[in-house]
Order: C-alpha cells, then structure tokens, then sequence
C-alpha cells in the first residue's frame, strides 16, 4: 500500500533553514509527482508546491518562491521540501502528498512535520 | 491566483441532519476539484475528486457537484463521525489552492 512517512519535528530559530524528507512506498516513485501543503496552527491548508519525481520539474507557490526548494532522491524514493530564512509564520504542520495519476487531487498524505520558528 | 472561497465557515447539525458546503470559485475550474474531511491530529481524507466522484472506501453519505465556479458538497445523513473540517481544494491550473474550511460542528 502507498505509504508517505516524513521526518520529525523541528525547531528552528528565525532566520534558519529547515528540510523535511518525505520517504514514499507501496508504489513506481518516479511515476507521480509530490506536493508540500502545510497547516498553520488552527488556520487552513496551504499549497506549497509540486514536484515531479519523474524529471525533477517543480512549481511553486508565488508568496514562497525564493525561500523554498522541493528536490527528490530516486535512489531512495524520497522527497525534500527546504525552507530558508524562516519566519514565525512559517511555524506550521508541513504535509507532503501524492496525487491519483493524472490529478491534482490528493488520496495519499504523509503523517505531518511540525516546524516550529521561535528565537 | 484562483481564490476558492467555502460557506458557511462554521454550521451546527445534529446526527441525521442533510448537510450541504457551497465552495465558490474566482474563475472557471471546469470539474478539476476536490473535497477534504479534517480532524484534529489528523492529515486530510480525500472525500470527492473531480467535483463528483467518489474516492474508494468512502461512504455513499457523501456526494459531490457543481462545475465551472459553483461546487457543493453534501452529506445525506450526518453520522457522528462526520463532525470535522472540510476543505474544497481546486487543481486547474497552479497554484492550487484551498477553501478556508467549514467546520461542523454538533448542535
């Protein structure tokens, strides 16, 4: 069965950077791209980007560019989302997912990586 | 950026109650979206994809329709396990981005 299991929590002072991996199985890893969502303390859901596991093509939300890279590792069929110059407001519970072929909609989710920014 | 907007934002029911979300996008999406169920502690659940199908494995309770920039999502039969966050989330073109979320909570 597909499986997404991400990297524990961390904390991260303002101004630091921070990579979470994201370790896929049950499944081709290079036949479906990854996507990074993440949830803020009792706030919504947040599109954070998409990469494809295929060729390593990437798209990222506007607000983020910049600040945030998306890579993977085939090798070991897993993901990286990394975030520099962090913020408070980047404090949030990062998702990574994976779409059903074909689609942006999301059936499989990863457990969650709280990141937590405070000096 | 497609702005997705869900109403109401909190509503009240009791088990048994006929529930629907309205999720109103700021252009045409074609069918290209999906509905989440939240609960505290827990990743999303994939409910509907393409404005109406059903994903494998979740009850018949829930349905989905709309096209364009009109979207509902409607649980026949509220059950207990059915008090939580639901999110639209629309993937025609990116970003894709998320409705704010309904709450529903037990009246």
């Amino acid at each position: 069965q597909v499986q997404l299991v991400q990297s524990g929590a961390e904390v991260k002072k303002p101004g630091a950077s921070v990579k979470v991996s994201c370790k896929a199985s049950g499944y081709t890893f290079t036949s479906y791209g990854i996507s990074w969502v993440r949830q803020t303390p009792g706030q919504g859901l947040e599109w954070m980007g998409w990469i494809s596991a295929y060729n390593g093509n990437t798209n990222y939300a506007q607000k983020l560019q910049g600040r945030v890279t998306m890579t993977t590792d085939t090798s070991t069929s897993t993901a990286y989302m990394e975030l520099k110059s962090l913020r408070s407001d980047d404090t949030a519970l990062y998702y990574c997912a994976r779409g059903r072929s074909g689609s942006g909609s999301y059936p499989f989710w990863g457990q969650g990586t709280l990141v937590t920014v405070s000096s | 950026d497609i702005q997705m907007t869900q109403s109401p934002s909190t509503l009240s029911a009791s088990v048994g109650d006929r529930v629907t979300i309205t999720c109103r996008a700021s252009q045409s999406i074609s069918s290209w979206l999906a509905w989440y169920q939240q609960t505290p502690g827990k990743a999303p659940k994939l409910l509907i994809y393409k404005a109406s199908s059903l994903e494998s494995g979740v009850p018949s309770r829930f349905s989905g329709s709309g096209s364009g920039t009109q979207f509902t999502l409607t649980i026949s039969s509220l059950q207990p396990d059915d008090f939580a966050t639901y999110y639209c989330q629309h993937y025609n073109s990116y970003p894709w981005t998320f409705g704010q979320g309904t709450k529903v909570e037990i009246k």
